[in-house]
């Protein structure tokens, strides 16, 4: 079946520090990639997506890369900030699954320190 | 417009104890879904519906039931809650391949 593997946190940075975390996906046919960010005590929310190869999702400064070769769609951020202290989630969407359900890494938290 | 409401926010129930959280969503979405999050894990899919009347298990459905008749509503009942059903849960709905989550409950079984 279709899986999402992220790197393990917590990943701890100093502001303006450069941002990536690892994404990879197995699936079975030709999958959406998205990455969602869950502040603390809140709901998750769509932070970009991609939705067929080579395209770049990029959002507040976040961006993400489709690499179907390497089967891959790392998060990088050029310079972080104390307010991007959050999960983040990376998860594939295969048109494949009934239901269009959602697959999940198991998150990333990042803590950015002043 | 409200999105993905889903109450209640916090709950501690006693072993065997039922209860349901409730989920409901303003944009008339057919799909919705129901994902538990353990800590330092993903979410995983419960249960999902694709329209009133439709439901259909994901992939950690033991212990749970839902049931859609509506489009706005999607329940999701415990009928005796035991200690591994402790966790975060997101109601979530969307179109298609986007989904709007709501903000979650959580929920400790002792």
């Amino acid at each position: 079946g279709d899986s999402v593997t992220q790197m393990e946190g917590p990943v701890t940075l100093s502001e303006e520090a450069f941002l990536t975390i690892n994404c990879t996906y197995t699936a079975t046919g030709y999958p959406s990639l998205f990455w969602y960010v869950q502040y603390p005590g809140e709901g998750l929310q769509l932070l970009l997506k991609a939705t067929k190869a080579d395209d770049k999702g990029s959002n507040k400064g976040f961006e993400a890369t489709y690499r179907k070769e390497t089967t891959s769609f790392h998060l990088e951020k050029g310079s972080v900030q104390v307010s991007d202290s959050a999960v983040y989630f990376c998860a594939l969407s295969d048109i494949n699954n009934a239901g269009n359900m959602l697959t999940f890494g198991g998150g990333t938290r990042l803590m950015v320190k002043p | 417009n409200a999105g993905v409401t889903q109450t209640p926010k916090f709950r501690i129930l006693k072993i065997g104890q039922s209860m349901t959280l409730q989920c409901t969503q303003d944009m008339n979405h057919n799909y919705m879904y129901w994902y538990r999050q353990d800590p330092g894990m993903g979410l995983k899919l419960i249960y999902y519906s694709v329209g009133a009347g439709i439901t259909d298990k994901g992939e950690v459905p033991n212990g749970y039931n839902v049931s859609r008749s509506t489009t706005e509503d999607f329940p999701l009942r415990l009928e005796l809650a035991a200690p591994s059903q402790t966790s975060v849960y997101f109601c979530a709905s969307g179109e298609g391949i986007r989904a709007t989550f709501g903000a979650g409950s959580r929920l400790t079984v002792l």
